[in-house]
């Protein structure tokens, strides 16, 4: 079984600009939540998604945002970078309804902003 | 405890030392508490998803209790070899905001020199 995938891995963008990162869960799993790490801060829940609705929230500005689409992909998007949104951003995959299953996780897509 | 703690933030043992570190969270309202495992370049990996007072879980050398009582949970880990150099986490559902989100501990670097 195939494990979570992200794109991309890398990513440099400048300041203002926005980006969006993808990410494919392992198949059969509906629910998808980001994650951005830093040295400062540790892992940081940004959202859950389950069946197309974003089910939890994290402690975020509103220049983030995902989506999650009919086959369980999710995109996360960032608007209007800032030097501080560099960061590791992980997405990881449930099998189950319960919000607290156990998640896998992909690689990360590691986003520098200049 | 108002948050996910755990320690000691760094550890470095010798092959064939076995070692322990604590994960601590709020005792009330406890849902499930998880433990991770992050290896340099990899994702992060389940561990084990424990969930009643009392808990031990086994996998190989690593084992883990849990005290949803006095709100701590012990990772051990017996006979350490240098593969199982990597940042332990732990991560339970707290309240924010209305919801329980994921919040994560910062993690325990463990380095197992030969």
């Amino acid at each position: 079984k195939a494990g979570v995938t992200q794109t991309p891995r890398y990513l440099i963008k400048t300041r203002g600009q926005q980006v969006t990162l993808s990410c494919s869960p392992i198949s059969g799993h509906r629910s998808v939540s980001w994650y951005q790490q830093t040295p400062g801060q540790g892992l940081q829940f940004l959202f859950e998604y389950f069946s197309e609705t974003q089910r939890n929230k994290g402690n975020f500005p509103g220049r983030f945002s995902g989506r999650q689409f009919s086959n369980s992909r999710s995109e996360m998007n960032v608007s209007t970078l800032e030097l501080g949104d560099s960061a590791l951003y992980l997405c990881a995959s449930s099998p189950g309804t319960d919000s607290y299953n156990e998640q896998f996780f992909g690689p990360g897509t590691r986003l520098t902003v200049l | 405890i108002l948050n996910v703690e755990q320690s000691p933030q760094s550890l470095h043992v010798q092959e064939g030392d076995s070692t322990n570190f604590t994960c601590s969270f709020p005792s009330s309202n406890f849902y499930a508490l998880h433990w991770y495992r992050w290896e340099t370049a990899k994702s992060p990996e389940a561990l084990f998803v424990m969930t009643l007072n009392g808990d031990e879980k086994k996998k190989g050398r690593i084992s883990a209790t849990l005290n949803t009582k006095e709100g701590y949970s012990y990772l051990y880990i017996k006979g350490s070899q240098p593969e199982d150099s990597a940042t332990y986490l732990c991560a339970c559902p707290l309240p924010s905001g209305g919801s329980y989100i994921p919040t994560f501990g910062r993690g325990t670097s463990l380095i197992v020199h030969p």
